[in-house]
């Protein structure tokens, strides 16, 4: 069964800073792919950054990016240059591509970015 | 840029009610979900639906939950007899292949008094 862990459950940063917000995960299947999603106060989930399982590179989207470390089976998320409007819950998840590829998400991480 | 549309925002309803949650997903998306997320938790999946069938559903997904897709736009999540414990935000999500990301609707939060 896929699982995911996030083990920090509150993260501090200045503003401008960089942040690493981690995440592992479990799964038996070779085909999957790791995401992250940000949930602001307000309460949607903005998807942020993909990863594949197969994808050699780490996956970046402008300030995000995915460290991703397969034998370690983890999928950290790098924020560079963090801002005021970075702070919310963040949340990674998984899908693994056998059956029908429902996400399952870790607890998340509270981000407070102070100025 | 296509969204997913949500309706409700926020539901109140009364124990023993049913309620009937709404979305529009993006418009060429062939794979459709339910979530929710109780207070302060982790979103926790509901159902997966595909090709007019449910694909998937979790053990939360019991007798009193149903999902439709009346016509080729709407996808609706029905509780039919609302308990305290449904208090949650509820998320629907569609993707199109199902090997890329699922973008969520903005959610509805119902309330059971």
């Amino acid at each position: 069964a896929q699982k995911i862990t996030q083990t920090q459950p509150g993260m501090f940063v200045q503003e401008k800073e960089a942040v690493t917000l981690d995440c592992t995960y479990d799964t038996s299947d070779q085909s999957y792919g790791l995401f992250w999603y940000k949930q602001p106060s307000s309460g949607e989930m903005i998807f942020l950054i993909y990863q594949g399982s197969y994808d050699e590179q780490n996956a970046t989207e402008g300030r995000y990016s995915l460290n991703f470390q397969k034998a370690r089976k983890s999928a950290n998320l790098v924020i560079s240059a963090s801002q005021l409007g970075d702070s919310a819950m963040y949340f990674c998840a998984m899908r693994e591509y056998t059956g029908f590829q429902k996400l399952v998400f870790g607890t998340g991480t509270r981000l407070l970015v102070s100025p | 840029e296509p969204e997913v549309t949500q309706t409700p925002s926020h539901q109140v309803t009364q124990m023993g009610q049913e309620v009937i949650l709404r979305c529009v997903p993006i418009s060429n998306h062939l794979y459709f979900y339910w979530y929710r997320q109780i207070l302060g938790q982790k979103v926790e999946f509901l159902v997966s639906f595909y090709n007019n069938e449910i694909s998937e559903k979790s053990e939360i997904f019991d007798d009193q939950f149903s999902v439709e897709r009346p016509d080729g736009s709407n996808f609706t999540l029905k509780i039919r007899s609302t308990k305290l414990e449904d208090s949650a935000m509820y998320f629907c999500a569609s993707s199109d292949r199902g090997r890329t990301e699922a973008f969520f609707g903005q959610g509805t939060r119902l309330t059971v008094v």
